[in-house]
């Protein structure tokens, strides 16, 4: 089945404790995104990443890191996690062509 | 800046025509594109807007007009489960994409 995972999907951490999402797609796809979303602001794009090693930010990217070493894999991770990061957190992926993205499940952060 | 304004709510009845609008203000245009989110679920793609003009995928139809910096998502025939909250996202770069603050749409019996 063609998808996009995330792991984990629920996360609850401290302030200041290093984590990371995972991201993997099955589709080949060379676009990746990481995205997160809060209420009344809709989805705000964090980072994104063209190809392998080719990565740029987004409207929102400080407090986070990503990498992208293999195709499949775009984890994003959050080196000293405060509570203003607290979000939804979306990851997708698209093929090349018009932005008909492909979204991951959803990984809910809290961190106190 | 950028900004994509869309309204916060629309409601309808099941069987109505409901148009969900969106103005946007973006350095770059890339195509508006739209999405549909159910509570708890990912966004799904509905229809891309490269150039002017109407694009239909079954009940839904996405309409753009680049000299006005607008466009809309037209859904007929409503059923119950287009109950969501539908995003516009304009693409201001190459890969870069701009959404809207979303649209919670509420079908009634």
């Amino acid at each position: 089945e063609a998808q996009v995972t995330q792991n984990p999907r629920y996360l609850i951490t401290v302030t200041g404790k290093k984590l990371t999402v995972t991201c993997s797609q099955n589709m080949n796809h060379e676009y990746m995104s990481w995205y997160r979303q809060d209420p009344g602001l809709g989805l705000r794009q964090i980072y994104y990443s063209m190809n392998v090693e080719v990565t740029d930010k987004g409207d929102v990217p400080e407090g986070y890191k990503v990498s992208r070493k293999e195709k499949r894999n775009f984890p994003l991770i959050l080196e000293s996690p405060s509570p203003n990061q607290t979000s939804l957190y979306f990851c997708a992926s698209r093929p090349t062509g018009p932005y008909e993205q492909y979204f991951g499940p959803g990984t809910r952060l809290t961190v106190t | 800046g950028q900004s994509l304004e869309q309204p916060s709510e629309v409601t309808a009845v099941e069987g109505a025509i409901v148009q969900i609008n969106c103005t946007y203000q973006t350095s770059g245009f890339y195509g508006l594109s739209w999405y549909q989110q159910h509570d708890g679920g990912a966004p799904t793609f509905l229809s891309y807007n490269a150039l002017d003009g109407l694009e239909e995928t079954g009940r839904f139809s996405s309409f753009l007009s680049r000299s006005d910096s607008y466009g809309y998502l037209l859904l007929q025939e409503l059923q119950m489960k287009d109950s969501a909250s539908y995003f516009c996202a304009v693409g201001t770069g190459f890969q870069k994409l701009v959404f809207g603050t979303g649209t919670r749409l509420l079908v009634s019996p």
